[in-house]
């Protein structure tokens, strides 16, 4: 069965240090998404990706967040200054479109000390 | 803007017993999703059920139900028979539907649902 696979599961980084957090969707779908789960807390959206370009971004997803989608098969999450409130579980996420649930990754666990 | 409530932050059953979890939600949209999603201790996060706002007939997927009240934007799950391995964090989710080139979800809280034997 498809599925959304992330890498890496883990990640711990030094505060200030860029982090890359990849992705790589269901490969029929065109909608892509990351959302974020600090620990114990609800999942937020973070931003949407559709046809090469953002869609949405909600107001976590700041200057120092960026999406890319390199070669037609990964979805990148760059985090380029990251601090400690950066930590979280970070979801990346697809879908077919309209009318269609997303498929959720297992997670890329972001700690930053 | 859309907002989704679980007003139960935790919730146990005994195993083989029925439990119901709640969810509200508030939007202005007529065209949405909702859905439920079952987050493990492993994290990952998978469909449970889904239900289409146009459709009257409450969805079911097995031992997963909903009641589905549109007027209320009630959005309730009820497992039945439940199984150790439904102990999990369950999040309801709120998908617009607008024809549009994002389909982001909204999720409430989450309820920690423990099964006990």
């Amino acid at each position: 069965e498809p599925e959304v696979t992330q890498t890496p599961s883990h990640q711990v980084t030094q505060m200030g240090q860029e982090v890359i957090l990849r992705c790589v969707p269901i490969s029929n779908h065109l909608y892509f998404y990351w959302y974020r789960q600090i620990l114990g807390q609800k999942v937020e959206f973070l931003v949407s990706f559709y046809n090469n370009e953002i869609s949405e971004k909600s107001e976590i997803f700041d200057d120092q967040f960026s999406v890319e989608r390199p070669d037609g098969s990964n979805f990148t999450l760059k985090i380029r200054s990251t601090k400690l409130e950066d930590s979280a579980m970070y979801f990346c996420a697809s879908n077919v479109g309209q009318k269609a649930e997303a498929f959720f990754g297992q997670g890329t666990r972001l700690t930053v000390v | 803007a859309q907002t989704v409530t679980q007003s139960q932050p935790e919730m146990s059953v005994q195993e083989a017993e029925t439990v119901t979890l709640s969810c509200t939600y508030d939007t202005s949209e007529s065209n949405y999703y909702l859905f439920w999603y079952k987050q493990p201790p492993s994290r990952q996060m998978i469909l449970v059920i889904r239900q289409e706002a146009y459709k009257q007939q409450n969805a079911t997927e097995n031992r997963f139900s909903v009641n589905f009240q549109k007027a209320a934007k009630s959005f309730s799950l009820k497992i039945s028979d439940s199984q150790l391995g439904d102990t999990a964090m369950y999040f309801c989710a709120f998908m617009k539907f607008s024809g549009g080139s994002n389909y982001k979800l909204t999720f409430g809280k989450g309820t920690l649902l423990t099964v006990n034997p």
